[in-house]
C-alpha cells in the first residue's frame, strides 16, 4: 500500500530563516506534487516533479526530488508571511496513472 | 476560462437525506476525480473517471457513487448522508499530458 508522511505536520517560522519540509512515500511512484492550500481555500499546483534528481525553483521555494530514498523536500529560503499556508505532497501509483495520494499536509507559519 | 467549479459551496444535511454534487471543467481534461479532505488526513480520492463513460473507485468509495456525464461534468452523489461524511469535497482534473490535476473550490458539506 503506497504512503505518503510529511513533516513536520506543523512550522512555525520567523520571517527571514530557512527551513526544509519532508515528503517520504513508501514504493516506487511515477511522479511527486507539492501543493499549496490557503486556509479555506482550494489547492494550488506548485511544482511537478518527474524524475529521480529532478529540481524546481520559484520563487523562495525550491523542491527536489531523490527516488532513489523515496524522499522530496521542499525548501524555503527567507521566509516570508504570504507563504504562511498548508502545504501537501502527494505521489501517484505506477501504472495507475492519475490517483493521487496524498500526505497530510504541512502547516506552516510565517511570524514578523 | 473558469477552470474547475463545483455547486454548491455549502450545504448541510440530515442524517438520511441524498444529494449530489456537481463539478464541471473547461478546460477539455479527460480525467476527473473527487476527493474528500478531512483535518490531519490530507486529501482522499473517492472516485476518478479516466475518460467519458468510465468510472473507477479510489481509497474511499463507499456510501457514494459517481456519474461521467459527458467530458465536461463529473458528479458525485450520497445515496444516504452520515455524520462520517461531513467533510470538504474536492473536485480535480487532469489532461493526460500535463499530469497536474487542478482543483475546484471545494464544497463544504455538514451531515448532523
Amino acid at each position: 500500500e503506497l504512503k505518503v508522511e510529511q513533516n513536520p505536520l506543523f512550522l512555525s517560522m520567523q520571517e527571514g530563516k530557512n527551513y526544509t519540509i519532508y515528503c517520504n512515500y513508501s514504493t516506487t511512484s511515477d511522479r511527486l506534487y507539492w501543493y499549496r492550500q490557503d486556509p479555506g481555500k482550494s489547492l494550488e499546483s506548485l511544482f511537478v516533479l518527474l524524475s529521480n534528481g529532478a529540481v524546481k525553483q520559484e520563487g523562495r521555494l525550491m523542491a527536489s526530488l531523490d527516488t532513489k530514498a523515496r524522499l522530496s523536500t521542499l525548501h524555503i529560503t527567507a521566509a516570508v508571511h504570504d507563504l504562511s499556508a498548508t502545504y501537501f505532497c502527494a505521489v501517484d501509483r505506477r501504472n495507475q496513472g492519475g490517483k493521487l495520494i496524498f500526505g497530510q499536509g504541512t502547516e506552516l507559519s510565517v511570524k514578523p | 476560462n473558469a477552470g474547475v467549479t463545483q455547486t454548491p459551496k455549502f450545504q448541510v444535511l440530515k442524517t438520511g437525506q441524498s444529494m449530489t454534487l456537481q463539478c464541471a471543467q473547461d478546460m477539455n481534461h479527460n480525467s476527473m476525480y473527487w476527493y474528500r479532505q478531512d483535518p490531519g488526513m490530507g486529501l482522499r480520492l473517492i472516485y476518478y473517471s479516466a475518460s467519458e463513460g468510465t468510472t473507477d473507485k479510489g481509497e474511499v468509495p463507499n456510501g457514494y457513487n459517481v456519474s461521467r456525464l459527458n467530458k465536461r461534468e463529473f458528479s458525485l452523489r450520497l445515496e444516504s448522508a452520515a455524520p462520517s461524511q461531513t467533510s470538504v469535497y474536492f473536485c480535480a482534473s487532469s489532461s493526460d499530458r500535463a499530469y497536474e490535476q487542478y482543483f475546484g473550490p471545494g464544497t463544504r458539506l455538514t451531515v448532523t
